[in-house]
């Protein structure tokens, strides 16, 4: 099983849609996560922190599951400047390097 | 300047040349990071840095050699390359090698590399 597993999609999703997307991980000690951006072609980017309350940030919401060992992003009223791919990042317990999911790739067409 | 610059942005070179990627931190940070990014798979760590020390080597092989001269500076030497490592050589920065929701890595804009 891979550390980090996310669906690469991609998701295609008109303007305005409500897209979510999950990540889970194998490492029951992880302690640290995040979601970040990426631009094509462009290098990755903090989107948000994932916190064990759950956080919010405009129209972006993240969430953990530690029982079942997966974080989610949920994406409302999409735009078309939200097309790019998302990266899940956990940080394990013990350990200072964070891992990567392969990214999921998020299209918002008009 | 600010954040993470790295040079070249685009590197083409042969198989039997020597190059080096150059990337800079201008946030005064501890830690410093070279990933590979190769198409449709997830960053690959390379190497880290913590306060100019190699602190992980993620069974890179020797015709990768990293550098870090200052907390500020790391560089990564190439030579004898194959086709197969033609990527996005992406480095970042932390502000230290501690766990925890604060440990946001910064990256740099990358060197897309080719080799022939």
């Amino acid at each position: 099983r891979k550390e980090v597993e996310q669906d690469p999609g991609p998701f295609n999703v008109p303007e305005g849609a409500t897209v979510a997307f999950n990540c889970t991980y194998s490492n029951s000690a992880s302690q640290s996560f995040f979601w970040y951006r990426q631009d094509c072609r462009k290098e990755p980017k903090l989107l948000m922190s994932v916190y064990s309350s759950g956080n919010e940030d405009g129209r972006f919401t993240a969430q953990l599951n530690r029982a079942s060992q997966y974080i989610s992003l949920l994406i409302r009223d999409s735009k078309l400047s939200d097309s790019a791919t998302y990266l899940c990042v956990v940080g394990a317990g013990g350990s200072y390097i964070p891992t990567f999911g392969r990214g999921t790739s998020l299209i918002v067409h008009p | 300047e600010t954040g993470v610059t790295q040079t070249p942005r685009h590197l083409v070179m042969g198989m039997t040349n020597k190059k080096s990627l150059k990337c800079e931190q201008h946030l005064g940070h501890n830690a410093m990071y070279w990933y590979k990014q190769s198409a449709k798979k997830p960053l690959e760590l390379m190497f880290v840095y913590s306060l100019e020390e190699r602190v992980e080597n993620n069974s890179v092989p020797s015709r990768f050699s990293p550098e870090c001269p200052n907390s500020s500076h790391l560089f990564l030497h190439l030579h004898t390359l194959q086709p197969e490592d033609s990527a996005l050589y992406l480095c970042a920065s932390s502000q230290d090698l501690t766990t925890g929701a604060y440990n946001e890595q910064f990256f740099g804009p990358g060197t897309r590399l080719t080799v022939l």
